[in-house]
């Protein structure tokens, strides 16, 4: 059974750095074609693509947000870590980790519970 | 502005069908690129409902469907139930952004 689980801060300052945690189980992030994500929701919003991490540590970035994110993994410890700068109110939102499978297509299988981050002063 | 549009929201009658349109555009789903549907029940997280277009995950009642043609996917529920009420996202790749990309959602009522 493929679980992740977000953690990080619930509040942060504007301008601050945020960064966010994912640690996962049932699968490895070795394996070719796996890969990691990170999809956030504003509240009452859409669904907004942030970022992924295969197996090979090739790295995708939403191209509106891709001078502000950093995504990492740590295969030992099965952890993905997400940072983004300089984050603003408008940065309000749910961020969910996601399992991309190994299949030719990517799609997002299962999430993570999500984690509000609130970005006020 | 999604570059997959979807309509803002959606009814239907117990047991009635009802569709869900996502349309995008020559570097997304009319470039070939296979097309996810996600569903979010009120207060839950988002799962995948159909993936590359047309295939259901085990679990997944036959009353889900999904298509593709040309620069527009669809998403029918048949034999609407009202546990169906939740918002519905459509999922793709743009060539153009070398981005993943979700429509606006479309928010389900069940009358």
């Amino acid at each position: 059974q493929i679980t992740l689980k977000e953690s990080g801060p619930m509040l942060v300052k504007p301008t601050q750095t945020l960064t966010l945690t994912c640690t996962f189980s049932g699968f490895s992030l070795s394996t070719s074609g796996v890969g990691v994500g990170w999809i956030r929701q504003p509240p009452g919003k859409a669904l907004e693509w942030l970022t992924l991490i295969y197996w090979n540590d090739d790295k995708r970035y939403s191209p509106s947000l891709k001078s502000r994110l950093t995504i990492t993994k740590d295969t030992s410890k099965n952890q993905v870590v997400l940072t983004m700068t300089n984050m603003d109110p408008v940065d309000t939102a749910t961020y969910y980790c996601v399992h991309r499978g190994g299949g030719s297509s990517t799609y997002y299988s299962p999430w993570g519970q999500g984690t509000l981050v609130t970005v006020s002063s | 502005q999604s570059v997959l549009t979807q309509p803002p929201s959606v009814s239907g009658a117990p047991g009635q069908r009802v569709t869900i349109s996502c349309t995008g555009s020559s570097s997304n789903i009319g470039a070939g690129y296979d097309v996810h549907w996600y569903q979010q029940l009120p207060g839950t997280v988002p799962k995948v409902l159909i993936y590359s277009n047309k295939n259901r995950p085990s679990g997944v009642p036959d009353r889900f469907s999904g298509s593709k043609s040309g620069t527009s996917a669809s998403l029918a529920i048949t034999g609407l139930q009202a546990e169906d009420e939740a918002d519905y996202y459509c999922q793709s790749y743009d060539s153009s952004l070398t981005a993943w990309v979700f429509g606006g959602g479309t928010k389900l009522t069940v009358l």
